[in-house]
């Protein structure tokens, strides 16, 4: 049984530009939720997306997008990237809003030059 | 304000003691408290988590305690080994989803 999978595990950009990253759920799980853990410090809460819409949403601006699909594997996009993007960006998933202890995928490692 | 913040930000300790990390939280209305292990390149991975209707679970080798009168967590490892070498973090979640709110985590260190 797949836990939590992202890709890529490493990513290199420049300030300005665009990038997306995915995130497959463990199997059974419908729910998915996507952190940004600088270096250092705690994951913090993106958003979180059931049944193809975004039910929550941290306090991130709107350069901060994503899309759930049918078989609930999910994607970050991050536009006009700035120098602070940089960071581990954690896919989590569970089975359905109000479901305690999300599984964690390994992470996307974003690094912007 | 949400925050959920630890007491250390590094504990050393000898293989085969035990190990007690603390969490401060600040919103009462939390539903569930977690803990959480990261290692090194890895994403958390869960340890245990409480309802906030409870003061104390036991996992395998892991107690979480909780005291809602101060707000104060924490998570005690017994006979602790090299393989507990990791960041904790303690993590809150509220309002019937399971947004997290993390702290800045502990790290342990476990010395032979």
């Amino acid at each position: 049984d797949a836990g939590v999978t992202q890709s890529p595990t490493h990513l290199i950009k420049t300030r300005g530009q665009q990038v997306t990253l995915r995130c497959s759920p463990k199997s059974g799980h419908d729910t998915v939720s996507w952190y940004q853990q600088a270096l250092g410090q705690g994951p913090q809460f993106i958003f979180q997306y059931y049944e193809e819409e975004e039910r929550q949403r941290g306090n991130f601006p709107d350069r901060f997008s994503g899309h759930q699909f049918p078989n609930y594997s999910s994607e970050l996009n991050v536009n006009a990237l700035l120098l602070g993007d940089s960071a581990l960006y954690l896919c989590a998933s569970s089975s359905g809003p109000g479901s305690a202890g999300e599984y964690f995928g390994p992470g996307t490692r974003l690094l912007v030059l | 304000g949400e925050s959920v913040g630890l007491h250390l930000p590094t504990l050393s300790v000898q293989e085969g003691d035990n190990s007690i990390i603390n969490c401060a939280y600040s919103n009462s209305a939390s539903d569930y408290f977690i803990w959480y292990k990261q290692e090194s390149g890895k994403g958390p991975q869960f340890i245990i988590d409480i309802r906030s209707n409870m003061d104390k679970r036991q996992g395998q080798r892991v107690t979480v305690l909780l005291n809602k009168t101060v707000k104060h967590l924490s998570l005690q490892i017994a006979a602790t080994q090299p393989g507990d070498s990791a960041v904790y973090f303690c993590a809150e979640t509220r309002g019937g989803y399971n947004k997290l709110i993390f702290g800045a985590g502990t790290r342990l260190a476990v010395h032979p």
